[in-house]
């Protein structure tokens, strides 16, 4: 089935300790997207990449590292969490080719970290 | 004040009802609009796409846009329990500009 595999699931995690989480897509899409879920502020965006070997920052960036090696992977890494950073993370991805602009984004599943 | 606002509810209605979710926003250059259903502990998943103003139907659900006021809907009529969740607008300036803006959602139950 195509899509988004995000992983873990979720996962708690030593404040200080490093973590990464893992973003694939099968469909091929070149742009793709980190975002946050918090309650009462809803997606904020971390990190995005428009293409592979490229990548910017969003709205809420510090602490967090991307990386786009290629086409389907987007890692996100949290080089020394701090409990700020417990939230649902959700990574996504679009098409933004000409005459693909109505797909909008395709969405994980979501990581629910806990850092204590 | 955000470049989108949503009133974050919660709404609760019978089965039945006709549903309203609204959006406001302030940038004028937004020219994609989209609605956005999340389930519990599950990704947002693309509803409802409409570009520039004008109505869009797709089943029980409507999509509006008035580009003059700022302001989004999506109607859900003949609501069923199966449509509680949350529900985010989105938006986004023209092609070449992937970044869509969210609203913060509207949790939205209903009661059988």
């Amino acid at each position: 089935i195509a899509g988004i595999t995000q992983a873990p699931t979720s996962q708690i995690l030593a404040a200080g300790r490093r973590m990464t989480l893992r973003c694939t897509q099968d469909m091929r899409h070149n742009a793709m997207y980190w975002y946050r879920q918090d309650l009462g502020l809803g997606l904020r965006l971390i990190h995005y990449s428009n293409t592979a070997g490229t990548t910017g920052k969003g709205e809420v960036p510090d602490g967090y590292s991307v990386s786009r090696a290629n086409t389907d992977d987007f890692p996100l890494t949290l080089a020394s969490a701090v409990p700020s950073q417990t939230s649902v993370y959700f990574c996504a991805s679009s098409d933004s080719r000409r005459g693909s602009q109505g797909r909008g984004y395709t969405f994980g599943s979501g990581t629910r970290l806990t850092v204590v | 004040q955000k470049e989108v606002e949503q009133d974050p509810g919660p709404l609760s209605v019978p089965e039945g009802a006709i549903v309203s979710l609204n959006c406001t926003y302030s940038n004028s250059a937004f020219q994609y609009f989209m609605w956005y259903r999340q389930y519990s502990r599950k990704g947002p998943e693309l509803l409802m796409y409409t570009y520039s103003s004008g109505n869009k139907e797709d089943g029980r659900f409507t999509a509006q846009v008035d580009k003059s006021s700022k302001y989004i809907s999506l109607f859900i009529r003949d609501s069923q329990p199966s449509d509680s969740a949350t529900y985010l607008c989105a938006m986004r300036e023209d092609f070449g500009n992937e970044k869509l803006t969210f609203g913060t959602g509207t949790r939205l139950t209903i009661i059988p």
